[in-house]
């Protein structure tokens, strides 16, 4: 099966800094990832999504993240944090089509 | 607007009462999944289904079950609740790759905060 990984537990980055959150996948052959937000007592709400196209992909909220396949990584970023951003992020792939494995997530903490 | 609905967004039970949890989505999708989520863990998957009657368990089954009978609907079951499967459950569903989509995601309810005394 599927593992992914997502290095820190909690990031903390200050208003208008650069939020950087790191997710690598354990697939030989590429999947497709996922990144998802949570905000308190919500469900999880679809950031991005790579699907074997541009290996950079946009979402929203500003949010982008790059596809490596040399690094089995793919991380999460977005030039300048805003305090509406703290949250907890979940990045995932699809398990060989039949359901998805999700890392352990990433708590964001944005500080005035 | 697309949209996965489930019933309950709290819920507080008793040891050994069967609980049930229900989700609908409005979508035709194929799929649909039963996740528990816990701090520090993650979202670590129950059961799920690909069709109406058909189900596979996840990671976690042991303690659980579901029901698929519409495929709109699907229920997880907690059959005798303890104090451990105090949890935030999370349904989601998707399209099935290989089924003419192009891509997949999973679509997510809200989420029930289950706490079992």
């Amino acid at each position: 099966a599927q593992s992914v990984t997502q290095l820190g537990s909690h990031v903390s980055v200050s208003e208008g800094a650069l939020v950087l959150l790191r997710c690598n996948y354990s697939s030989s052959v590429p999947p497709y990832l996922f990144w998802y937000v949570q905000y308190p007592n919500q469900g999880l709400q679809l950031l991005l999504k790579y699907t074997s196209a541009a290996t950079l992909v946009k979402g929203i909220n500003g949010f982008e993240a790059e596809f490596k396949k040399s690094e089995t990584s793919f991380h999460l970023t977005k030039p300048s944090a805003h305090m509406s951003d703290a949250a907890e992020y979940f990045c995932a792939s699809d398990n060989y089509g039949q359901n998805f494995v999700f890392g352990p997530g990433t708590r964001l903490s944005v500080l005035p | 607007d697309v949209k996965v609905t489930q019933s309950s967004r709290y819920l507080v039970k008793r040891t050994g009462e069967k609980v049930f949890l229900e989700c609908v989505q409005d979508m035709d999708h194929e799929n649909m999944f039963w996740y528990r989520q816990d701090p520090g863990l993650g979202l670590r998957l129950i059961y799920f289904s690909y069709d109406v009657k058909m189900k596979e368990k996840g990671d976690i089954p042991e303690g659980y079950s579901v029901s698929r009978e519409k495929k709109e609907r699907f229920s997880l079951i907690l059959e005798s609740a303890s104090t451990n499967q105090t949890s935030m459950y999370l349904c989601a569903s998707s399209t099935r790759l290989g089924q003419g989509a192009l891509d997949t995601e999973a679509f997510f309810g809200q989420g029930t905060r289950l706490t079992v005394v």
